[in-house]
C-alpha cells in the first residue's frame, strides 16, 4: 500500500498569501496517478487536480499542481476567502487507493 | 450535468447491516467506475473500494474484504454499496465517486451519513 503523508498539518495564512502544500508518497506514485481534493465543512470532496498537473474542469488557475515520483506539491498562488479549507492528496494508480492525512489551510 | 445523488442518512444497530445507494444522471452510467469513500467525523478520508458498472467487477480495500459488497442497477444508472457486522466504528458518511484512471474521482454524490449506534 502507498501511504501518502501531507505536510505541513495545519497552514496559517492569510487572504493574498501564497499556499504551498505537500503530499509525499512511500513508492513512487504510477504515471503521475496524483490527485488533489479540497474540502470544506459538510460538503464532499471536491476535485482539483489530477494526473499531478492537470486542472479540473472550472478550477481557477490560481490552483497548480507539481511533482512526480514521490514528491507531489499543491500550490495556490494567491489565496482567496473561498480557498480556506482542508487539502487532500490522493494516489489512484495502484491498489489499494489511498489519500493522504490532509492539511488545513487557515486564516491567520 | 452529472449528478450523483446517493440515499438518506440511516441508524442502525451493531451487527446489522446497511445499503447506501446512489443514482447517476447526466452521464452514460456504465463508462466510468464508482468509488465508495468513507469519512468518520472530524477524520480523513478513507477509500472502500470500486465497482465498474459495465462489467460488475469490484475490487475491495483489504480492510473491508468479507464485509462490503459493490453492486449496480444498470438499468437505473444506480450503485450501491452495503456493508454488514455494522459496528461503531463504521459510523460515518459515506461517499460514492465517479471515477476513472483519466479524471480520478471528479462528481461526488453528497453523501451519506451511517450511525451505527445500540
Amino acid at each position: 500500500e502507498i501511504v501518502l503523508t501531507q505536510s505541513p498539518g495545519t497552514l496559517s495564512l492569510s487572504p493574498g498569501e501564497r499556499a504551498t502544500l505537500s503530499c509525499r508518497a512511500s513508492q513512487s506514485v504510477s504515471s503521475s496517478y496524483l490527485a488533489w481534493y479540497q474540502q470544506k465543512p459538510g460538503q464532499a470532496p471536491r476535485l482539483l487536480i489530477y494526473g499531478a498537473s492537470s486542472r479540473a474542469t472550472g478550477i481557477p488557475d490560481r490552483f497548480s499542481g507539481s511533482g512526480s515520483g514521490t514528491d507531489f506539491t499543491l500550490t495556490i498562488s494567491r489565496l482567496e476567502p473561498e480557498d480556506f479549507a482542508v487539502y487532500y492528496c490522493q494516489q489512484y494508480g495502484s491498489s489499494p487507493v489511498t489519500f493522504g492525512q490532509g492539511t488545513k489551510v487557515e486564516i491567520k | 450535468q452529472v449528478q450523483l445523488v446517493q440515499s438518506g442518512a440511516e441508524v442502525k444497530k451493531p451487527g446489522a447491516s446497511v445499503k447506501v445507494s446512489c443514482k447517476a444522471s447526466g452521464y452514460t452510467f456504465t463508462s466510468y467506475d464508482i468509488n465508495w469513500v468513507r469519512q468518520a467525523t472530524g477524520q480523513g478520508l478513507e477509500w472502500m473500494g470500486w465497482m465498474n458498472p459495465n462489467s460488475g467487477n469490484t475490487g475491495y480495500a483489504q480492510k473491508f474484504q468479507g464485509r462490503v459488497t459493490m453492486t449496480r442497477n444498470t438499468s437505473i444508472s444506480t450503485a450501491y454499496m452495503e456493508l454488514s457486522s455494522l459496528r461503531s466504528e463504521d459510523t460515518a458518511v459515506y461517499y460514492c465517486a465517479r471515477g476513472d484512471l483519466v479524471v480520478a474521482n471528479d462528481y461526488w454524490g453528497q453523501g451519506t451519513l451511517v450511525t451505527v449506534s445500540s
